[in-house]
């Protein structure tokens, strides 16, 4: 059974600051894995999408990598800015059918 | 781009009665959609896939009769809470997989609904 982990659950850095948000799954035979993020009280909104034949995907200052052979995938965001807090998810795509598999997130706070 | 239209945004309750929240998609067809219940601090879970003209497949531990998915068009979905009671408060979101998508990102998401039961 897929499972899919976070981490740090939460985050707080300076404005300005370049940080890294993880994601693990447990399970490699994935189709795609794709960022989301959050606000609160909100929906949600893609991020990035990462085919399982890619290795990452850039949008802006948003780079997200992915090695699926040791089961990761890693959200790189430069120069954060206030705008930039909610929550970050990671979701994978497995191959047989178009469920998500989400992990449970991870709160970024940006300080202005 | 795809937009997923969902309403309401907000709904207070009492305890025992229906509620119901519906998604659709204005400007493509879905022909899949999913149904997501996210509680506090917690991951978002799929609660069930709904299939135009089709029943809805639930996930284990979802009650049926308790969350009725009714998906009568490409464009409508509709989740009804009946017998709402204060532990289904939670936020609920729908997701529409377009007709069209070839592997792409494939889905769109509405802008959740904040179910309260008192």
């Amino acid at each position: 059974k897929q499972e899919v982990t976070q981490i740090p659950a939460a985050l707080s850095v300076p404005e300005g600051e370049n940080l890294v948000l993880n994601c693990s799954f447990t399970d490699s035979a994935i189709y795609n894995l794709q960022w989301f993020r959050q606000d609160p009280g909100k929906g949600l909104t893609s991020l990035l999408l990462i085919q399982s034949s890619q290795r990452e995907q850039t949008s802006g200052r948003l780079n997200a990598s992915l090695d699926k052979s040791s089961g990761r995938s890693t959200l790189y965001i430069a120069a954060s800015q206030p705008g930039d807090s909610a929550t970050y998810l990671c979701a994978v795509h497995m191959d047989s059918n178009y469920q998500l598999i989400w992990g449970a997130g991870t709160k970024l706070i940006i300080k202005p | 781009g795809a937009v997923v239209s969902q309403h309401p945004s907000r709904v207070i309750c009492k305890s025992g009665t229906s509620v119901k929240i519906e998604c659709r998609s204005l400007d493509f067809q879905a022909t899949t959609m999913f149904w997501y219940r996210q509680f506090p601090k917690q991951s978002l879970m799929l609660m069930a896939t709904s299939n135009e003209g089709s029943k809805a497949t639930y996930e284990q531990g979802v009650e049926k009769d308790k969350f009725l998915i009714n998906h009568a068009s490409l464009t409508l979905s509709t989740l009804t809470v009946t017998s709402a009671h204060p532990e289904d408060s939670s936020f609920y979101i729908c997701s529409a997989r377009d007709r069209g998508d070839r592997g792409g990102i494939g889905y769109t998401f509405g802008s959740g609904t904040r179910l309260t039961v008192v």
